[in-house]
């Protein structure tokens, strides 16, 4: 049971766009959730967090929507860069699970030129 | 530069031999997480500590699998005979967020 869904396993955006990656989840007792971004061969850079107690958060070109009701969020770049080319992961974790993280498939964001 | 080190980077083993993974964490940190991920995928959880003390081993740790934090300083992943479903890349994690090491990529032939 996938407990964060990635439902876009590839976006293409032109260069100087906005990129919106989507992530949901199931559970409910999420209260953290993060970005990362991966290159190839490499471990995961976190990009930005928050918390289930706000809706927005937002660090330089990289926005993330949390929308609880729908359990739902989303990671905004703008303006889109050929450098943000990278596969992008949706994680969550809880208290109660010592925060361990549950990690979507990701989605491999491709900037056009 | 996050902080957290993996060695080695790269390893190839054959099927059946054992391997050994080590991670040093951010020094200051006391929690420390090793997660696995295989293409395509996201990364998993396999084991968490807090210090010197393992909490949490999820059901993807067999019996093959063990990890150590001796001092809760570095930690170790240790894979005892080895099997091709084993390769992934094998990732540390420093806290719950942030900083992870670069990982190990295990492949088993």
């Amino acid at each position: 049971d996938q407990q964060v869904k990635q439902n876009s396993p590839s976006l293409s955006v032109q260069e100087g766009r906005i990129s919106i990656l989507n992530c949901d989840y199931t559970n409910s007792m999420f209260d953290y959730f993060l970005w990362y971004k991966k290159y190839p061969a490499e471990g995961p850079t976190f990009l930005i967090s928050i918390s289930s107690i706000k809706d927005k958060n937002e660090d330089g070109r990289f926005t993330v929507f949390l929308n609880k009701s729908a359990k739902h969020l989303s990671l905004h770049i703008v303006p889109s860069q050929p450098g943000d080319s990278a596969v992008y992961f949706c994680a969550a974790s809880a208290l109660n699970s010592n925060y361990q993280l549950i990690w979507g498939a990701g989605t491999k964001l491709i900037i056009k030129p | 530069d996050t902080g957290v080190s993996q060695d080695p980077r790269h390893k190839i083993t054959k099927r059946g031999q054992n391997v050994t993974f080590r991670c040093d964490p951010i020094s200051e940190h006391n929690r420390l997480y090793w997660y696995r991920q295989t293409l395509g995928q996201g990364p998993e959880f396999l084991t968490y500590f807090q210090n010197e003390a393992q909490l949490e081993k999820s059901r993807l740790l067999s019996d093959r699998f063990s990890a150590e934090r001796p001092k809760g300083s570095f930690s170790t992943l240790e894979i005892q005979r080895t099997e091709q479903g084993d390769s992934a890349m094998y990732l540390c994690a420093s806290t719950h967020d942030g900083f992870f090491g670069q990982g190990t990529r295990l492949t088993v032939v």
